[in-house]
C-alpha cells in the first residue's frame, strides 16, 4: 500500500492562478480531509468527505473547492489564488472518519506570490 | 464549534527529564482525543491516543491524561530522548462530528 499520495510536492503559483492540489489514497478509507499547516496555528480543516459523493466544509473552507466523485481521489482546488493561501497543504484519511488515527500524506508546499 | 488550545507552544527540556504538554477543548461532547507527533518536513502521524470513557492510558514512555469534567487532557513523555525533538499535536473530535480540531502544537527540543 502506499498509503495517502499527494502531489505536487512543491508549487510556486501567482496571485489569481488557479490549481488543484491532488490526493489519493489505495486504503478504500470512506472518510478523506484537507487540512493545511500555518506557523502557530496548527492544522486546520478546510474541507473533509465521508464518502463518494459527500462533502462538507471544515474550519476555513473559504477559497477552496473539492469534489470526491471515486473514493480514491479528493482533489483541492483553488480557484483564484491569494497569497493568504501560502501554508503547507495536508491530505488525511481514515476508514469511517469516526474516533480514529488520521492517515496523513506528505504535504505540498504552495507559495502564492 | 470546536475550538483546542494547547501550552506551551515552546518547550525545552534536558535528556532525561520529563516533558508535559497540556490541551483544553471547548465542546463537551467530545470523546476523542488523540496526540499527533510531526518530525521536522515530515507529516505528522499518531502517536497515543485517548477516549472519553477511559482516564488515562499508557504506551511505554508516553502517557495521556483526560479530565472530562475540566475538559483538559495532557500528554507526558518521561525519559525524554532527543528523536523526542519534534512539534506535538494535540487534538478532539465527536462521534458523528467527522472533524478533528488541532491545536496550535507544542515544539518540544530535548537537549543532549
Amino acid at each position: 500500500n502506499a498509503g495517502v499520495t499527494q502531489t505536487p510536492k512543491f508549487q510556486v503559483l501567482k496571485t489569481g492562478q488557479s490549481m488543484t492540489l491532488q490526493c489519493a489514497q489505495d486504503m478504500n478509507h470512506e472518510y478523506m480531509s484537507w487540512y493545511r499547516q500555518d506557523p502557530g496555528m496548527g492544522l486546520r480543516l478546510i474541507h473533509y468527505s465521508v464518502g463518494a459523493g459527500i462533502t462538507d466544509q471544515g474550519e476555513v473552507p473559504n477559497g477552496y473547492n473539492v469534489s470526491r466523485s471515486t473514493t480514491e481521489d479528493f482533489p483541492l482546488r483553488l480557484l483564484s489564488a491569494a497569497p493568504s493561501q501560502t501554508s503547507v497543504y495536508f491530505c488525511a484519511s481514515s476508514l469511517t472518519g469516526q474516533d480514529e488515527k488520521l492517515f496523513f500524506g506528505s504535504g505540498t508546499q504552495l507559495s502564492v506570490l | 464549534g470546536e475550538n483546542v488550545e494547547q501550552h506551551p507552544s515552546t518547550l525545552s527540556v534536558q535528556e532525561g527529564d520529563s516533558a508535559v504538554i497540556k490541551c483544553t477543548y471547548s465542546d463537551s461532547a467530545s470523546n476523542y482525543f488523540p496526540w499527533y507527533k510531526q518530525e521536522l518536513g515530515k507529516r505528522p502521524q499518531l502517536i497515543i491516543d485517548i477516549r472519553s470513557n477511559v482516564g488515562e492510558k499508557k504506551d511505554q514512555r508516553i502517557a495521556v491524561t483526560l479530565n472530562k469534567t475540566a475538559k483538559h487532557f495532557s500528554l507526558h513523555i518521561t525519559e525524554t530522548q532527543p528523536e523526542d525533538s519534534a512539534v506535538y499535536f494535540c487534538a478532539a473530535s465527536y462521534t458523528g462530528g467527522f472533524k478533528t480540531i488541532f491545536g496550535a502544537g507544542t515544539r518540544l527540543f530535548v537537549k543532549a
